[in-house]
């Protein structure tokens, strides 16, 4: 199943920089897509959605960007800090309520 | 802030065995879901639950799986003879229901080890 694509495993930034972590997409159906933070031997953590009517939405440090046209999505944080490094899954919803999720990319941010 | 419960946080069985892993939605949340995350690779749909009833499951989600909420708080499911490939970490999540809210908020998950 590789409808929701996270093609970068890991990504590692400096504290103070921004971090930015993308998705693709192949289920044009998909119309509202999540973020999600997850720790060792935690569940994930909901950070930030947007539904595709919107190509912008923010919360604090957290921005997420969606381009329907080419079927891709990336979160951006910044300025990133230590507490940020996670795990973090990109997920969408087509009809129903099914989260179909990528890989993740695994954030580490050096102090 | 109301959080997602999940009970055991690690079971451990033998094959063939049935297991029932538990769950505690957030009280005024009104769709419950199970997803699974097999070592290494993505965490994937089981089934979601509305009103009592099933509302979608996967074609993960076979015979020997079944999910009920006996009561007002709790929400289970139910592997009926497990296999070695069922071992995985279990995670119960839940979602308010409104029209213009998608969020699931997700348990800390049951790691489940058959042998």
């Amino acid at each position: 199943d590789q409808q929701v694509k996270q093609n970068s495993p890991s990504l590692s930034v400096q504290e103070g920089r921004i971090s930015i972590l993308n998705c693709d997409y192949t289920n044009s159906m998909f119309d509202y897509f999540l973020w999600y933070k997850k720790y060792p031997a935690e569940g994930p953590t909901f950070l930030i959605s947007i539904s595709s009517i919107k190509d912008k939405n923010e919360d604090g440090r957290f921005t997420v960007f969606l381009n329907k046209s080419a079927k891709h999505l990336s979160l951006h944080i910044v300025p990133s800090q230590p507490g940020d490094s996670a795990v973090y899954f990109c997920a969408a919803i087509a009809s129903g309520s099914r989260l179909t999720f990528g890989e993740g990319t695994q954030l580490t941010v050096n102090p | 802030e109301p959080e997602v419960t999940q009970t055991p946080s690690h079971q451990v069985t033998q094959m063939g065995q049935e297991v029932i892993l538990r769950c505690v939605p957030i009280s005024n949340h009104l769709y419950f879901y199970w997803y699974r995350q097999i070592l290494g690779q993505k965490v994937e749909f089981l089934v979601s639950f509305y009103n009592n009833e099933i509302s979608e499951k996967s074609e993960i989600f076979d015979d020997q799986f079944s999910v009920e909420r006996p009561d007002g708080s709790n929400f289970t499911l139910k592997i009926r003879s497990t296999k070695l490939e069922d071992s995985a970490m279990y995670f119960c999540a839940s979602r308010r229901g409104t029209s213009d809210n998608n969020e699931q908020f997700f348990g800390p998950g049951t790691r489940l080890t058959v042998l």
